[in-house]
């Protein structure tokens, strides 16, 4: 089975940096990635982890350690238009499909 | 990344009734996903459009329906059948693309019962 845990709601203060953590069991892996959701739209992809370490895309950074079950999105110098759901979603071995998470509700304040 | 379109964008539907959801890629791509997102929840995945057979569902989901089509690499439709309040959703499209590629969304059919 597939056991993806993200805490439900997050509030940070514009300006700041902000640490979404993700913990995954699963039958397979095959990657991890990060998606954001503003409320009404589709997800849209933020980044991907399928080795160990950090990922660094602007103000976004994704870290993976396979061993623990473990994935944390960093978001830097917050804006207020970051407010928004974040989605970790880890892809199945040879299927190639995503299983998500409950995703993290994200309020940036000023 | 492949351009996904994905329509209608959103419906109102009466209880009883099907709807087909049609979702177009811009190029070849090997895999298609539909998921489901209920209000307020995460995605699930609902099946993967297999070209050529029969789609493959996931636990809790049944080929009656929802049944799907894949006729070619670049187009696929969900049909949700005999809908009912609890069907309102958003449903969406997905694509996989290659091993280092990222899997790319629609932008969604909102889908309301009445």
């Amino acid at each position: 089975g597939q056991n993806i845990d993200q805490p439900t709601e997050m509030t940070a203060t514009e300006g700041a940096i902000v640490q979404i953590n993700c913990t995954y069991q699963t039958s397979g892996f095959n990657g991890l990635f990060w998606y954001q959701q503003h409320a009404g739209e589709a997800p849209t992809f933020l980044s991907y982890n399928v080795l160990d370490g950090l990922e660094e895309k602007g103000r976004f950074s994704s870290f993976l350690s396979r061993s623990k079950g473990y994935s944390y999105l960093l978001l830097k110098e917050l804006q207020m238009k970051d407010s928004a759901s974040y989605l970790c979603a880890v892809r199945d071995e040879g299927a190639n499909n995503l299983f998500f998470g409950t995703g993290t509700r994200l309020t940036v304040i000023p | 990344s492949a351009v996904i379109s994905q329509k209608p964008s959103r419906d109102i539907c009466q209880r009883g009734t099907s709807l087909t959801i049609q979702c177009q890629v811009d190029s070849q791509v090997t895999m298609m996903f539909w998921y489901r997102q209920q209000p307020g929840q995460s995605l699930t995945l609902i099946a993967t459009a297999n070209q050529g057979s029969e789609a493959t569902y996931e636990s809790g989901f049944v080929i009656d329906k929802f049944p799907i089509s894949r006729p070619n690499l670049t187009f696929s439709t969900l049909t949700v059948s005999n809908m009912s309040p609890e069907d309102s959703s958003i449903y969406l499209c997905s694509v996989f693309t290659g091993e280092d590629q990222p899997q790319h969304f629609g932008d969604g059919t909102r889908l309301s019962i009445l």
